[in-house]
């Protein structure tokens, strides 16, 4: 039982590059989210996806996409990397009915 | 505003010694609050989690408490160890779509 996992663990794009953050989870959860963590401030919503087949902007969507690929998967796409957007990304999840998020090990992307 | 706020920023302690971390809170309507625990290029780990009817949570070491009425919580942790150290995260679920509001953290040092 691995959790939420992430790859990759650490990202360097020029910036115009595109790329997708992939995120997994075992734990049979219907709700998902991408959250970003920078210097100073907490963590950020995203996107997340309440169920498979349904995704919703959170806080901060500008610049990103989602997939809910499946009930297991949830990837991140930048499809035109900005030097803003170097930060650190969490998934995570959380079953219905519960409060419970459980967080990935997190992405670094460092955009030049 | 939905807004968490945490104090100190910083602390640095000495093993074995107690603290206490502080929280305070303007999010309405109010679910639950969260306290995590994120070690250094890790993901956040729940702590406790906290309803409105709650004002006292243990977890080990690790007790938090609720005041909804003045909108403040703390976090005490007993009996230092160096493998405490670590920023701890308030979060406060709630606001109009019920998505998590995060605090900033506090970063403990634990020192021999």
């Amino acid at each position: 039982n691995a959790g939420v996992t992430q790859t990759p663990k650490f990202q360097v794009l020029k910036t115009g590059q595109s790329m997708t953050l992939q995120c997994a989870q075992d734990m049979n959860h219907n709700s998902m989210y991408w959250y970003r963590q920078d210097p100073g401030m907490g963590l950020r919503l995203i996107y997340y996806s309440a169920s498979e087949g349904t995704t919703d902007k959170g806080e901060v969507p500008n610049g990103y996409n989602v997939s809910r690929l499946n009930k297991r998967e949830f990837s991140l796409r930048l499809e035109s990397a900005a030097p803003s957007q170097t930060s650190v990304y969490f998934c995570a999840s959380r079953d219905s009915g519960l409060y419970e998020q459980y967080f990935g090990p997190g992405t670094r992307l460092t955009v030049t | 505003k939905n807004q968490v706020e945490q104090s100190p920023q910083s602390l640095i302690i000495l093993e074995g010694k107690n603290c206490t971390l502080q929280c305070n809170y303007t999010v309405s309507p109010f679910s639950n609050l969260r306290w995590y625990k994120q070690d250094t290029g890790r993901g956040p780990v729940s702590l406790t989690i906290m309803t409105f009817s709650e004002n006292t949570k243990s977890n080990g070491r690790y007790t938090a408490t609720l005041d909804a009425d003045t909108k403040q919580s703390s976090l005490h942790i007993t009996a230092s160890q160096l493998s405490d150290s670590a920023s701890y995260i308030c979060v406060v679920s709630g606001g109009s779509q019920g998505n998590l509001i995060f605090g900033k953290g506090t970063k403990l040092s634990v020192k021999p």
